[in-house]
């Protein structure tokens, strides 16, 4: 399979704390993007990271890339409730299909 | 949301029904996906259009159909399914098929009885 693999499948956290979310894919990409998911709702994009790229932020969210070991992490920080979600990563390989291959996802809960 | 709607956003059905899903995004993308959730798995892709042509169809059983007759609407036309179809149906679409990024509709909960 070319899909990905989340790691933890589970995470719970209070409030205030940081929660950091791996993922591992197996072919090399063109990108990797993250994706939040609420509770029988459609995914919302998050960041994408070029393959080129080790680091980025945005706002509240970090993510690094590390194309040799071929794993990226994302990092939630001071995270709050409204954070609870499920988290996947989507790795693209830059193909004329734009196929994203998705992982099962993290289910991240943050307890006020 | 995100400028990707989807009806109905629950749906029951029988394993003799034919019944259709719609997705319509109003962003001007020229790319439209279907997805199929289930419990613990991987999100799955069902089928991709690109400029209103079928580009991949991902080994989907006959009695999914879908239909592009332009670039905002996506139909999933479903007859005879089974029990284990039940799963959350997702539309995505992107500004192009080689654009990485895709943006999500909320999904219609499909149960087959």
């Amino acid at each position: 399979s070319q899909q990905g693999e989340e790691d933890p499948q589970a995470l719970s956290i209070q409030e205030g704390e940081n929660a950091t979310m791996n993922c591992s894919y197996k072919t090399s990409i063109n990108n990797l993007q993250w994706y939040r998911q609420n509770s029988g709702r459609g995914l919302v994009h998050l960041i994408l990271i070029r393959s080129n790229e080790r680091e980025k932020h945005s706002g509240r969210l970090r993510v690094t890339l590390d194309t040799s070991k071929k794993s990226s992490s994302l990092l939630i920080t001071a995270s709050r409730a409204a954070d609870t979600a499920s988290y996947f990563c989507a790795s693209y390989r830059g193909s004329t299909l734009g196929r994203l291959y998705f992982g099962r996802g993290t289910q991240l809960t943050v307890w006020p | 949301e995100t400028g990707v709607t989807q009806t109905p956003r629950h749906l029951v059905m029988g394993m003799t029904n034919k019944k259709s899903l719609k997705c319509e995004q109003h962003l001007g993308h020229n790319a439209m996906y279907w997805y199929k959730q289930s419990a613990k798995k991987p999100l799955e892709l069902m089928f991709v259009y690109s400029l209103e042509e079928r580009v991949e169809n991902n080994s989907v059983p006959s009695r999914f159909s879908p239909e592009c007759p332009n670039s905002s609407h996506l139909f999933l036309h479903l007859h005879t399914l089974q029990p284990e179809d039940s799963a959350l149906y997702l539309c995505a679409s992107s500004q192009d098929s080689q654009r990485g990024n895709q943006f999500f509709g909320p999904g219609t909960r499909l149960t087959v009885l």
